[in-house]
């Protein structure tokens, strides 16, 4: 199976502060299936990213994904108070599908 | 509006069938997955499985085929995961999530809130 290994584990940033996170996949993401998840405590997940790059329902412009083959990156731009939370990618073009374990957004 | 919107918190014991549910609103399931995740305690998300429930073709993760099933009803837009007997290790959030986009790769847009399962003697 796919193993993706997200980093850091813990991102300490203050709000407005720009936020980037890694997701590596152990080998390449068929066709770019590659999505970004959203998840508050007490809360689902909420898809933020799919394809790599597009943007889910809703989903505010400072969010954007990039990447190809194994590596891939979410970037918030700005740090709003409500983005603090734990971001899980996942692949869903290999089955079985696999998320990585998670990077938690926290404010410094 | 989509919603999925799962059955209520389970306490269960071993040894202790169990089948739980998710009913989709605001969209049909026919022409579309039904995905289930599954959330231990403080951990992160592991995927179990993807049910089309217009033909009920499902893929397991091999980790989890044979501890549990999935199974779905189109005509009234509810999908189940069930187990046969349950196990302290299973005590865990579980979510279900539709699938969407490419038919033969999905991706999972709207969840639904959640049903925790505890399983203690």
């Amino acid at each position: 199976e796919i193993v993706l290994t997200q980093s850091p584990a813990t991102l300490s940033l203050s709000p407005g502060e720009r936020a980037t996170l890694s997701c590596r996949a152990s080998q390449s993401v068929s066709s770019g299936y590659l999505a970004w998840y959203q998840q508050i405590p007490g809360q689902a997940p909420r898809l933020l990213i799919y394809g790599t790059s597009s943007r889910a329902t809703d989903i505010p412009d400072r969010f954007s994904g990039s990447g190809s083959g194994t590596d891939f990156t979410l970037t918030i731009t700005r740090l709003e108070p409500e983005d603090f939370a734990v971001y899980y990618c996942h692949q869903y073009g290999t089955s079985p599908r696999t998320f990585g374990q998670g990077t938690k957004v926290e404010i410094k | 509006e989509v919603q999925l919107v799962q059955s209520g918190a389970e306490v269960k014991k071993p040894g202790e069938s169990l089948k739980i549910s998710c009913q989709g609103y605001g969209f049909s399931f026919t022409g579309t997955w039904i995905g289930w995740v599954r959330q231990m305690p403080g951990k992160g998300l592991e995927w179990m499985g993807i049910i089309y429930p217009t033909d009920s073709d499902t893929k397991y993760n091999p980790s989890f085929r044979g501890q549990v099933i999935i199974s779905a009803d189109r005509s009234i837009n509810a999908a189940y995961l069930q187990w046969s007997s349950l196990k302290a290790s299973d005590t865990a959030m579980y979510y279900c999530a539709r699938g969407v986009g490419d038919p033969l790769r999905p991706h999972l847009d709207n969840w639904g809130q959640g049903t925790l399962v505890t399983v203690s003697s």
